[in-house]
């Protein structure tokens, strides 16, 4: 049972645009929502996360959206830039401090 | 930086053996998770540990898996008896133990360990 799905395996957007990255989940239990960004050989890196009682949280150009009742979520980087060409791994949790279970990755590439 | 750190970087073992992968979480933190990434597949959790006890743990960490906290510093990932089936990147990540309110406490990753089975 895949709980957290991201369709796009890749998006690619050249530098200075938007990039929307979507993630879907069927778990209603899940209470935070987070979004990890990957490079190569390295460990993810946690880049933002939402709670369920929200509907948007912003870190400069990152930022999540969260519709609960269609269980979707999506983060937006404005303006992408090309350093942000990596994976990003949409995660879901049911606790704060709970495990993190991830989708299966979209890897994004900014074209400068 | 803080960061967490895992050794070795690389590990070949032959099917059968043990290996002990070895991390070393973040100072201050007390939560702390071991994950894995079979090539071409999504991060899968394995286990959790708070309080010199295992937390929660998935239906991939069987009987041929532990973990332990040996001292004040490293924290262990045991398999007993490796397959192949066990080929993976296996991830540490760490914690704070503060409960922030509507916040995730993020989970700090190291670099990884990648386990090879042959």
């Amino acid at each position: 049972d895949q709980q957290v799905k991201q369709n796009s395996p890749s998006l690619s957007v050249q530098e200075g645009r938007i990039s929307i990255l979507n993630c879907d989940y069927t778990n209603s239990m899940f209470d935070y929502f987070l979004w990890y960004k990957k490079y190569p050989a390295e460990g993810p890196t946690f880049l933002i996360s939402i709670s369920s009682i929200k509907d948007k949280n912003e870190d400069g150009r990152f930022t999540v959206f969260l519709n609960k009742s269609a269980k979707h979520l999506s983060l937006h980087i404005v303006p992408s830039q090309p350093g942000d060409s990596a994976v990003y791994f949409c995660a879901a949790s049911v606790t704060n401090a709970g495990k993190s279970t991830f989708g299966d990755g979209t890897t994004l590439t900014v074209k400068p | 930086e803080p960061e967490v750190t895992q050794t070795p970087s690389h590990q070949v073992t032959q099917m059968g053996q043990e290996v002990i992968l070895r991390c070393v979480p973040i100072s201050n933190h007390l939560y702390f998770y071991w994950y894995r990434q079979i090539l071409g597949q999504k991060v899968e959790f394995l286990v959790s540990f708070y309080n010199n006890e295992i937390s929660e743990k998935s239906e991939i960490f069987d009987d041929q898996f532990s973990v332990e906290r040996p001292d004040g510093s490293n924290f262990t990932l045991k398999i007993r008896s490796t397959k192949l089936e066990d080929s993976a990147m296996y991830f540490c990540a760490s914690s704070e133990s503060t409960s922030r309110y509507l916040r995730y406490n993020e989970q700090f990753f190291g670099p990884g360990t990648r386990l090879t089975v042959l």
